[in-house]
């Protein structure tokens, strides 16, 4: 299994320029989730998702789109980039019968929005 | 909604001795799971541990045991026997039981460990 995977490593955006963060993970979770990581700071939920079809909005949902249209992949959708919008962003996913609750998290896509 | 307070920006432990990272947490659901993360200078975030608001016991797992006390509100992370690889950034992260099942966490803002040889 690859785990989580995300694309790209690395982005430089101009103000106002969309683009689309990918996530996919192959190990058939249910549950997938983004997250952004500010300099010195926890991570902050922005959306996340229980199944293909559904998702729902985190704490910090402004300026990003999302959808699942299938179990494997769940992209993040900048609008118009803003320089508030720096940060690294992580996609992580569970199973829904780990008694764990382990999230497993992708490597991570840093961007910088100029 | 849930807060998650971690009060130590930076803690310092002798390699081989034992240190506790410290996290509040602040809830009205009666159901809820915490959690510790990894996070080392590659970025990259790990599980370490698990522990749900009815457990009963609290939670191990090799070297980190989670010292979970309800009314204190705290779920301190415990690193025995610290090796110089578990120099890292330590997130302490909270969720209600629906929330904690979808991966709807809140994290705290973290604690940076030092491990000196």
């Amino acid at each position: 299994n690859a785990g989580v995977t995300q694309t790209p490593k690395f982005q430089v955006l101009k103000t106002g320029q969309s683009m689309t963060l990918q996530c996919a993970q192959d190990m058939n979770h249910e549950y997938m989730s983004w997250y952004r990581q500010d300099p010195g700071m926890g991570l902050r939920l922005i959306h996340y998702s229980v199944g293909a079809g559904i998702t729902d909005q985190g704490e910090v949902p402004n300026g990003y789109n999302v959808s699942r249209s299938t179990t494997e992949d769940f992209p993040l959708r900048l609008l118009s980039a803003a320089p508030s919008q720096t940060s690294v962003y992580f996609c992580a996913s569970r199973r829904h019968r780990d008694l764990t609750y382990e999230q497993y998290f992708g490597p991570g896509t840093r961007l910088t929005v100029t | 909604a849930q807060k998650i307070t971690q009060t130590q920006p930076g803690m310092f432990v002798q390699e081989k001795e034992a240190v506790t990272l410290d996290c509040t947490y602040d809830t009205s659901d009666q159901s809820y799971g915490l959690f510790w993360y990894k996070q080392p200078s590659s970025g990259e975030m790990i599980f370490l541990i698990y522990q749900g608001s009815y457990d009963e016991q609290n939670a191990t797992e090799g070297r980190y045991s989670l010292n979970f006390q309800k009314a204190r509100k705290s779920a301190n992370l415990v690193i025995s026997a610290s090796q110089l690889g578990d120099s890292a950034m330590y997130f302490c992260a909270g969720g209600n039981a629906g929330g904690t099942s979808y991966g709807k966490l809140t994290f705290g803002q973290g604690t940076i460990l030092t491990v000196h040889p």
